[in-house]
């Protein structure tokens, strides 16, 4: 069935060192993809988004990459702080039928920031 | 702003009880609202989608006559859990969508979440 799937389910860095966090998704129809970042016993945060007409956009600190060929999916953080420990999810907007949509998340990955 | 509240944030309920989640956006308009089940360590499961004025469309397995959903107002949307049991003590977190058209339409806020546990 159609899923967002993550490479790498833990992910530890040092602090300064920059982060690269990967996502797989099957379903080419979906057209715009978020980044959010989760913190223990916490709603979902949005970090950065990007549509499907775009391969990169950037943020503070954070560049999310888009490669549809691959259906590959990335969320770059960079000189990563001991506050971006987290988990980090990627999340696929799809049509629920006429003008909704729905998010399908992938299966998050933990970042560990080691001071 | 775009602040969605949730309320209560932790229940503990006897098996058997019922519990009711509220989900407000506080500061904008959402005719569209939506409640996710996060199980410890694993991914945001969307359960259903709310709109205004109307029946909330339920994702595939999840029980409409267990997880009764009311979108009263533009900005309230509450889930009731009935006869909860353990296997439902979960981490429920709610969104808003901000708009109706375009970009907007894509922009969903969330809750901080309630942790429901289930004795």
């Amino acid at each position: 069935g159609e899923s967002v799937g993550l490479h790498l389910p833990t992910l530890s860095v040092q602090e300064g060192d920059n982060s690269i966090i990967n996502c797989a998704y099957s379903n080419s129809a979906s057209d715009y993809f978020i980044w959010y970042k989760q913190e223990s016993g916490k709603g979902p945060q949005f970090i950065i988004d990007i549509r499907s007409n775009m391969d990169k956009r950037q943020g503070q600190r954070v560049t999310v990459l888009l490669n549809k060929t691959v259906k590959h999916l990335s969320l770059q953080i960079a000189a990563t702080q001991p506050g971006d420990s987290a988990v980090y999810f990627c999340a696929e907007n799809m049509s629920s039928g006429g003008s909704n949509y729905k998010l399908t998340f992938g299966k998050g990955t933990l970042l560990t920031v080691n001071p | 702003g775009a602040v969605v509240s949730q309320h209560p944030s932790r229940v503990i309920c006897k098996s058997g009880t019922s519990v009711k989640i509220e989900c407000r956006s506080l500061d904008f308009q959402a005719t569209t609202m939506f409640w996710y089940r996060q199980f410890p360590k694993q991914s945001l499961m969307l359960m259903a989608t709310s709109n205004e004025g109307s029946k909330a469309t339920y994702e595939q397995g999840v029980e409409k006559d267990k997880f009764l959903i009311n979108h009263a107002s533009l900005t309230l949307s509450t889930l009731t859990v009935t006869s909860a049991h353990p296997e439902d003590s979960s981490f429920y977190i709610c969104s808003a969508q901000k708009g109706t058209s375009g970009r907007s339409s894509y922009e969903q806020y969330f809750g901080p979440g309630t942790r429901l546990t289930v004795t």
